[in-house]
């Protein structure tokens, strides 16, 4: 079983769209979350940490939920630079980061 | 506080030629990892390294596969008698001392094995 998993996509939204991504995590014992964004060939860059309480910024939500394993991000209003592909990360004990495949989103015009 | 920088940026050889990417973290920053990202396919991890120590190296291919983080200069990640397999985006990222802070990646080596 893969330590993280996501739907690979795509997911093809119109401009102004509210899109959800999931993430699920094997190891209960997973100490640190993280969404990153990547963009065609370019370095993968922090989008937000995730925190047990949830955390907003601007447009981009973050949710954990410890109980199910699984962490989520809400993007409201997309905006056509929004188009990238979305990690999942999860860190653990011995300071290992995992890394899900991605999920891949395109704003319409 | 420059970022993560790993040189060079394109690095075009032969089969059977040794390729040496290398990696300078964050200042400050005492965690090197190693990831590869073949074309079309997610980040997979290689090697997990801090000062003169490797510390997890479960992703590394047995052979031709070699990384150091010495106490003085850059991480190197070193590919002897490449093959064209080992075309590939590779990813350098570092951390902070801190126990699970934040990976911060460096703009990538894209090898090109002819």
């Amino acid at each position: 079983r893969k330590e993280v998993e996501q739907d690979p996509g795509p997911f093809n939204v119109p401009e102004g769209a509210t899109v959800a991504f999931n993430c699920t995590y094997s190891n209960s014992a997973s100490q640190s979350f993280f969404w990153y964004r990547q963009d065609c060939r370019k370095e993968p860059k922090l989008l937000m940490s995730v925190y047990s309480s949830g955390n907003e910024d601007g447009r981009f939500t973050a949710q954990l939920n410890r109980a199910s394993q699984y962490i989520s991000l809400l993007i409201r209003d997309s905006k056509l630079s929004d188009s990238a592909t979305y990690l999942c990360v999860v860190s653990g004990a011995g300071n290992q980061f995992y890394f899900g495949t991605g999920t891949s989103l395109t704003v319409i015009p | 506080n420059a970022g993560v920088m790993q040189n060079p940026r394109h690095l075009v050889r032969r089969r059977g030629q040794e390729a040496r990417l290398r990696c300078s973290p964050m200042k400050g920053h005492s965690h090197v990892y190693w990831y590869r990202q073949l074309p079309e396919e997610g980040l997979k991890f290689m090697v997990y390294l801090q000062k003169e120590n490797i510390i997890d190296e479960s992703g590394m291919p047995k052979e031709r596969f070699s990384a150091e983080f010495p106490k003085e200069g850059p991480s190197i990640l070193r590919i002897q008698q490449v093959v064209r397999g080992d075309s590939a985006a590779y990813f350098c990222a570092s951390s902070p001392r801190r126990a699970n802070e934040k990976l911060f990646f460096g703009s990538g080596t894209q090898l090109s094995v002819l």
